[in-house]
């Protein structure tokens, strides 16, 4: 069985904070990484899909990178605001299926 | 496009009753998938399908039968519900099978089981 490790498990910071959280995965068979992001009592929406070692995107204040010859991603916050409270969850895919860490919860407080 | 949707939104059941989760996406995507979600757990893929008429088992399939007859729909059966059960359901589908597309969720089913 894949295994897909997230930590830390949760995180709270203040407003205006940067904050980063790390997705670990296996190093072989990788395909693609996926990151989404789900808020409490909805569905989870796809922030980044990265495949290439090395790959950088970036979307409004959160960016991801990717190594996959040690099988991490880090998802980086830059300036964190309430609205980014949310469950970050990363999944690997290997072949068809994707397999889903745990996730990390962030709590921002203003 | 209504993109993926589910019914119903929540159900509760009896402990040996059969039910079935609708899910459908009107996007002409051939990959779909099966998840529960449990607190603690994360997401767990319980069964996809590649295209019509081909299925097959996630990480937790014990309990869950799909069935894949159009492209449009993707089905889970419950065949004799457990608490263990109880758990929220996601619906997810993707454009191509093993492509690096973004899977789309669909809102959820919030199964009980008594």
């Amino acid at each position: 069985i894949l295994n897909v490790e997230q930590s830390p498990q949760s995180l709270h910071v203040q407003e205006g904070d940067s904050t980063n959280f790390t997705c670990s995965f296996p190093s072989s068979n990788f395909y693609a990484l996926h990151w989404y992001r789900w808020e409490t009592a909805k569905s989870p929406e796809a922030l980044f899909v990265m495949t290439l070692n090395g790959d950088e995107k970036k979307k409004g204040r959160i960016s991801a990178t990717l190594n996959t010859k040690e099988g991490y991603s880090y998802l980086y916050i830059k300036g964190s605001q309430p609205e980014d409270s949310a469950t970050y969850l990363c999944a690997f895919q290997a072949g068809t299926a994707l397999i889903f860490g745990k996730g990390t919860t962030l709590s921002v407080s203003s | 496009n209504a993109g993926v949707t589910q019914t119903p939104k929540f159900q509760v059941l009896k402990t040996g009753q059969s039910m079935t989760l609708q899910c459908a996406q009107d996007m002409n995507h051939e990959y779909m998938s099966w998840y529960r979600q449990d607190p603690g757990m994360g997401l767990r893929l319980i069964h996809y399908s590649v295209g019509a008429g081909i299925t097959d088992q996630g990480e937790v399939p014990n309990g869950y039968n799909v069935s894949r007859s159009t492209t449009e729909d993707f089905p889970l059966r419950l065949l004799s519900a457990a608490p263990s059960q109880t758990s929220v359901y996601f619906c997810a589908s993707s454009p191509r099978p093993g492509g690096s597309d973004t899977q789309y969720f669909g809102p959820g089913t919030r199964l009980t089981v008594l």
